[in-house]
């Protein structure tokens, strides 16, 4: 069964370093996302990315944000500057219409 | 008002147990719902999406009343492996983000 797939599963910087988290989504997506989740508390919507644009962010996904889909199968989060708050579990999803199938996440660390 | 609310838990039932979950969304003209599970430190991983017909899976049932605003969740014949937070999840209108509830913690024992 084809599933989403993310590296590195931990990733750990120290503060005001840049971050590049990595996903694949499934092959026949066409629809991107990601999702963070800090620790206790709820999943969070960062961004959807379709046709190679945003087509929608939260207010969680400022200008230290970005998403790039740099081939044909990569998905990835940049975070330019990170702080003591961005550490949470980044999950990357991926759908084809309306039902979003996630990847195991990033666990980032930010010391 | 949260967008999507659900039970608090801990929900601790013996194998065997039936249990229901509950959960509220704000936004009327909502047009997905799903419910996902998670275990500790895992992704959400689809546990069905929810119609407004309602729907079974096996042991599992869900109900969807628009007018309420209420989706419902229940587990009959509760395994061990059910053990895991159960997450109420929310497609708003024109939108493609999921808008997650904080999730249900069930612990089914033996």
């Amino acid at each position: 069964e084809p599933e989403v797939t993310q590296t590195p599963s931990h990733q750990v910087t120290q503060m005001g370093q840049e971050v590049i988290l990595r996903c694949v989504p499934i092959s026949n997506h066409l629809y991107f996302y990601w999702y963070r989740q800090i620790l206790g508390q709820k999943v969070e919507f960062l961004v959807s990315f379709y046709n190679n644009e945003i087509s929608e962010k939260s207010e969680i996904f400022d200008d230290q944000f970005s998403v790039e889909r740099p081939d044909g199968s990569n998905f990835t989060l940049k975070i330019r500057s990170t702080k003591l708050e961005d550490s949470a579990m980044y999950f990357c999803a991926s759908s084809e219409e309306d039902t979003q199938y996630f990847g195991p996440g990033t666990r980032l660390t930010v010391l | 008002r949260k967008e999507v609310e659900q039970d608090p838990g801990p929900f601790n039932v013996p194998e065997g147990a039936t249990v229901a979950f509950n959960c509220t969304y704000s936004n009327s003209a909502s047009q997905s719902f799903f419910w996902y599970r998670q275990d500790c430190r895992k992704e959400p991983k689809l546990l069905m999406s929810v119609y407004s017909s309602g729907n079974e899976d096996g042991r599992f049932t869900a109900q969807l009343n628009r007018a309420s605003q209420y989706i419902s969740l229940l587990i009959r014949d509760s395994k061990l492996s059910d053990s895991a937070t159960y997450l109420c999840v929310v497609n708003p209108p024109a939108g493609t983000a999921l808008i997650f509830g904080k999730g249900t913690t069930l612990s089914v024992s033996s």
